[in-house]
């Protein structure tokens, strides 16, 4: 299947700062991307879709001026936390198709643990 | 808002038994069917896809469909310690957004 590569693993930084993960289709070109957030024992919470060329859409009571999406490529998708805090620590999925078509799966990034301290 | 219901959990069952999974959704005009499989500290791996009503099989695992009852099922036969985990059920819909289930978690005792 395709690949989708995620980066950083892990990171953790200190609270006011900001932290940048990317999400990189390797072998496919992804015009849109999702990213996700999963916190201890709940399922996957999607956040927003990436769409290259475009602004991200935001799902209900996620903070647009906070959680920072980038879509500059069809191959790249960065999502940036400003001014994070204790409460973003989570981890972070992306997620990209291959194909527009309603019949093609979704393909996971590795995630991002993400600690606030 | 599209919902996506499942057992809960966790299950547990002897190794080489079936291990069976129910996913009920709310949106009747979702297209697409996934079960994903989520190790601890891991980003969720599919497993099998799903888009037409009836029965589908890969290898140890069988999907099953029912649109008009709006359930998707899935078997674990000849369960392995190594199926261990958390499964998803996850509805795509015509938005293209993915709605993911709470997760089932899965111990399969040696």
């Amino acid at each position: 299947g395709a690949v989708v590569s995620q980066h950083p693993s892990w990171v953790i930084c200190k609270s006011g700062t900001s932290v940048k993960i990317e999400c990189r289709s390797l072998d496919f070109q992804a015009t849109t991307m999702f990213w996700y957030r999963q916190f201890p024992k709940q399922s996957l919470m999607l956040m927003a879709t990436s769409n290259e060329g475009s602004k991200a859409t935001y799902e209900q009571g996620v903070e647009k001026d906070k959680f920072l999406i980038n879509h500059a490529s069809l191959t790249l998708s960065t999502l940036t936390v400003t001014s994070a805090h204790p409460e973003d620590s989570s981890f972070y999925i992306c997620s990209a198709r291959d194909s527009p078509s309603w019949n093609t799966e979704a393909f996971f990034g590795q995630g991002t643990r993400l600690t606030v301290v | 808002q599209k919902e996506v219901e499942q057992n809960s959990g966790p299950l547990s069952v002897p190794e080489g038994a079936i291990a069976s999974l129910n996913c009920t959704y709310s949106d009747r005009g979702s297209q697409s069917f996934f079960w994903y499989r989520q190790y601890s500290g891991k980003s969720p791996e599919l497993i099998m896809s799903i888009y037409s009503n009836g029965d589908k099989e890969d290898g140890r695992f069988t999907a099953q469909l029912n649109k008009a009852s709006q359930y998707v099922s899935l078997l674990i036969r000849d369960s392995q310690p190594s199926d261990s985990a958390t499964y998803l059920c996850a509805v795509r819909g015509n938005d293209y957004k993915l709605s993911f289930g709470a997760g089932t978690t899965v111990t399969v005792r040696a």
